[in-house]
């Protein structure tokens, strides 16, 4: 079946530093994705979205790049804090032929900020 | 305060023994889903609502099931449990918002 996975299972940076973490997905028909930040022994956390009709949209310290040519999406951090420290998932979403809208995760990165 | 809720946060229990672990929300959101956390695996959904009455199979639907008779309300009912039901259990509202977890034990 149609899978979304993350290239790097750990990603350790320097405080103060961009830190950048990429997804792949494999369905061509998703057209909304998702980026989440999960800490220890909490439920995952909405960071910002992006859909298909855009490459590019920016938040407070965080821009997500879409790439639908190769599928694959990107969530930049600027000034990486130690707050920031946690597991990082994407998810993806598409319309199945019947209209039903489910999400799929992928496995996460795990982003270390070193002080 | 916009939130979900799931309970109980911590279940264990024996092979066999039906068991329901209920999630609110208070945002009249009409999207609800379930999922499972496990090592290695990440998140994977188990059953999603679009609305009230209208339910459908996610990912890792087997040995679960779902019902929606009110827009607030989505229970996740394991009729009987298997310890490869042993997980982290999330609630969602749309495609954005978790519960905290339930975390279950099938012993």
């Amino acid at each position: 079946g149609e899978s979304v996975g993350l290239h790097l299972p750990t990603l350790s940076v320097q405080e103060g530093d961009n830190s950048i973490i990429n997804c792949a997905y494999s369905n061509s028909a998703s057209d909304y994705f998702i980026w989440y930040k999960q800490e220890s022994g909490k439920g995952p956390q909405f960071i910002i979205d992006i859909r298909s009709n855009m490459d590019k949209r920016q938040g407070q310290r965080v821009t997500v790049l879409l790439n639908k040519t190769v599928k694959h999406l990107s969530l930049q951090i600027a000034a990486t804090q130690p707050g920031d420290s946690a597991v990082y998932f994407c998810a993806e979403s598409g319309a199945s032929d019947t209209g039903r809208r489910a999400l799929t995760f992928g496995s996460g990165t795990r982003l270390q900020v070193q002080p | 305060e916009a939130q979900v809720t799931q309970n109980p946060r911590y279940l264990i229990t024996v092979t066999g023994k039906k068991l329901t672990v209920t999630c609110s929300q208070n945002m009249n959101h009409e999207y609800m889903s379930w999922y499972r956390q496990d090592p290695g695996l990440g998140l994977r959904q188990i059953y999603y609502s679009m609305n009230v009455e209208v339910t459908d199979k996610g990912d890792v639907p087997e040995g679960y099931k779902v019902s929606r008779k009110e827009k607030r309300n989505f229970p996740l009912i394991l009729e009987s449990p298997s310890p490869n039901q042993t997980s982290l259990y999330f609630c969602a509202s749309i495609l954005g918002g978790f519960g905290p977890g339930t975390r279950l034990t099938v012993l």
